[in-house]
């Protein structure tokens, strides 16, 4: 079985600090993630992904996030924070090795505030 | 590109009535499409996940008789939602994906307000 666990419901930064979303899943092999965000009023956009290779992955909008396997983390990050980036974050996990289908389990969402 | 649209946005109908939705790959070619219900503050509850040509398969406890899915086409899926009642109230998510890996990061459609009456 596939988790994910978005341990904050809410994130506050100030614009321009630097932020992070946290996100640790559970899988038994080895995981692809995802990053979606979710606009007020807007479907889910696709931010970025970690299939294999280099742990830090590069998205859009300056997103990044680091893929750690000892932490069995995903930690969504961006530099300098926009008022513009508040939104809900949401991480997703596959397993791979789980079925012939591509199910993808989601966390339940990290609601980002920048605060001017 | 990779834009996913639903129709309609919202609807409100009342008990007992049948409700259609669709969801449409715009600009690519869809070979799987999902379904999912969100409610507020939870996350995406995968409803089933749909193959073109080819029967949905559903999450345990969706009743596949209520939430009829069919793919006929590449670029389109719909959702009915049968002799609706007002727990089936809720926000539905589409979403589709380019090609089977399972890498692929899935296209979301701006989702259906549906509210029974």
């Amino acid at each position: 079985a596939q988790s994910v666990a978005q341990p904050e419901d809410q994130v506050n930064v100030a614009e321009g600090n630097p932020l992070t979303v946290k996100c640790t899943y559970s899988v038994s092999g080895n995981p692809y993630l995802f990053w979606y965000v979710q606009y007020p009023n807007r479907g889910l956009q696709f931010l970025l992904k970690y299939i294999t290779g280099d742990n830090l992955v590069k998205g859009s909008y300056g997103f990044e996030a680091e893929f750690n396997k000892s932490q069995t983390s995903f930690h969504l990050k961006k530099p300098s924070a926009l008022v513009s980036d508040s939104a809900l974050y949401f991480c997703a996990v596959r397993d791979p090795t789980s079925g012939g289908y591509q199910k993808v389990t989601f966390g339940i969402g990290t609601k980002l505030q920048v605060i001017p | 590109g990779a834009v996913v649209s639903q129709h309609p946005s919202w609807v409100i109908c009342k008990s007992g009535t049948s409700v259609k939705i669709e969801c449409r790959s715009l600009d690519f070619q869809a070979t799987t499409m999902f379904w999912y219900r969100q409610f507020p503050k939870q996350s995406l509850m995968l409803m089933a996940t749909s193959n073109e040509g080819s029967k949905a398969t559903y999450e345990q406890g969706v009743e596949k008789d209520k939430f009829l899915i069919n793919h006929a086409s590449l670029t389109l899926s719909t959702l009915t939602v049968t002799s609706a009642h007002p727990e089936d109230s809720s926000f539905y998510i589409c979403s589709a994906t380019a090609g089977l890996a399972a890498y692929n990061e899935q296209f979301f459609g701006p989702g259906t307000r549906l509210t029974v009456l």
